[in-house]
């Protein structure tokens, strides 16, 4: 059974702590993504990660920063967390875009952690 | 903004009846796919439609795509109480997905 995980279902930190999120993912994908989910806003991606030590800036990466040191992990790091990034964090890996599953499956389907929430009080 | 918006965005529906979901889009793509996200969980892959498809079926759900419109609807045939949850479109132009604000679904038992 393909997995996400996330380290944590629930965090709650004080403004100006560094906080880390942790994801790692068992089905071999290059591809890896932090998005943050608010209500009203839908998902926005916050970083993405299309193989090791690389990364690339989503639509709101203000605040944040990555790190992939291995092809199955990938970190989310608030260096100063502040009230405004309370918020869900959910995490998702992807195979390469356009390499579908074995029988002409899905492109860039991608599959999500349960998520953290993560509360900065 | 979002690439894509759904509509509408909430829906309340007795357990049995269909219920319709419909997302627009402003750019081009190269597909579309629906996911489902329970009440505070992870979101779950449904259904994805290539932009050269006009319809696709996957057990009680069928997914339609009108790219001269862009848009596309979700439906979830004799809906089932357990189908409560809120339903996202993404679209894909590149490796990234942009995904809409979402439809949360209420099926009353």
């Amino acid at each position: 059974d393909v997995k996400v995980t996330q380290s944590s279902r629930y965090l709650v930190k004080r403004t100006g702590e560094k906080v880390f999120l942790e994801c790692v993912q068992d089905m071999d994908h290059e591809n890896m993504f932090w998005y943050r989910q608010d209500p009203g806003l839908g998902l926005r991606l916050i970083y993405f990660s299309y193989d090791v030590k690389m990364k690339e800036k989503g639509d709101i990466p203000e605040g944040y920063s990555v790190s992939r040191e291995k092809k199955e992990r990938f970190s989310l790091i608030l260096e100063s967390a502040s009230t405004n990034q309370t918020s869900m964090y959910l995490c998702a890996s992807s195979r390469t875009w356009g390499r579908g599953l074995a029988g002409g499956g899905s492109y860039n389907e991608q599959f999500f952690g349960p998520g953290t929430r993560l509360t900065v009080l | 903004s979002q690439q894509g918006e759904e509509d509408p965005q909430a829906l309340s529906i007795q357990e049995g009846e269909n219920a319709t979901m419909n997302c627009s889009y402003k750019t081009s793509i190269n597909n579309l796919q629906w996911y489902r996200q329970n009440s505070g969980r992870g979101l779950v892959h449904l259904i994805l439609i290539r932009s050269n498809e006009r319809e696709k079926h996957s057990g009680r759900l069928r997914v339609t795509l009108d790219t001269s419109k862009k848009s596309s609807s979700l439906l979830i045939t004799a809906s089932r109480a357990a189908d409560t949850a809120s339903y996202f479109c993404a679209t894909d132009s590149s490796y990234k997905l942009i995904f809409g604000s979402g439809t949360r679904l209420l099926v009353r038992p």
